[in-house]
């Protein structure tokens, strides 16, 4: 089935440095939703990104969708210890669901 | 609103036990999901809904059962508990089938 691919799969940074996860999908996507699952707690979601070439910010985070559609990106500037959790993209499956990556993990040290 | 509720949050189980997990939406959502989530392996479609009385198999739905009498409520099914069962359940629902998702805060259920 459709599946989409997460790089890296871990990241550790220092407080202030930048952060960018990947998103990759071998098919089109006619959408791409990325959530925040900070430890121990579950899945929130952040966005939706739906056009060609969009790009998207809330604060200190910037979400980019591919001009083919076929990846996304994430991207953090200056991370804080709050950034800290499990960052996942998911693309549709079928016609009534979702299908996620991995998902990237993010340390932050103080 | 409380948003999407799942009860219990922890369930140890004995081999071969079974159990319910419940999930309740007070957002009214057409749409509600069943997710496990093991270590390193991102989240897992289980059963899904799209309305009351309307339920359909997602990527991994061997050993799990699921109604939908009601818009409100999603409960999922554990017949004969299996050590690979051993898992974060997460429930979910959506307005829509392409729209964010909500998700409760998970039952953490180990088999043993």
């Amino acid at each position: 089935g459709q599946q989409v691919m997460q790089i890296p799969q871990y990241q550790h940074v220092q407080e202030g440095e930048d952060f960018t996860t990947y998103c990759n999908s071998s098919t089109t996507l006619s959408n791409i939703q990325w959530y925040k699952q900070r430890p121990g707690g579950h899945p929130v979601f952040l966005i939706q990104l739906v056009k060609s070439g969009e790009v998207k910010k809330q604060k200190r985070l910037t979400f980019q969708f591919g001009e083919a559609k076929k990846n996304s990106s994430l991207h953090i500037t200056a991370t804080q210890t709050t950034d800290v959790g499990t960052y996942f993209c998911a693309g549709p499956l079928g016609y009534s669901t979702l299908t996620f990556g991995k998902g990237t993990m993010l340390l932050v040290s103080p | 609103n409380a948003g999407v509720t799942q009860t219990p949050k922890f369930r140890i189980l004995k081999i071969g036990q079974s159990m319910t997990l419940q999930c309740t939406q007070d957002m009214n959502h057409n749409y509600m999901y069943w997710y496990r989530q093991d270590p390193g392996m991102g989240l897992k479609l289980i059963y899904y809904s799209v309305g009351a009385g309307i339920t359909d198999k997602g990527e991994v739905p061997n050993g799990y059962n699921v109604s939908r009498s009601t818009t409100e409520d999603f409960p999922l099914r554990l017949e004969l508990a299996a050590p690979s069962q051993t898992s974060v359940y997460f429930c979910a629902s959506s307005y829509g089938g392409f729209d964010g998702y909500t998700f409760g805060s998970g039952t953490r259920l180990t088999v043993v």
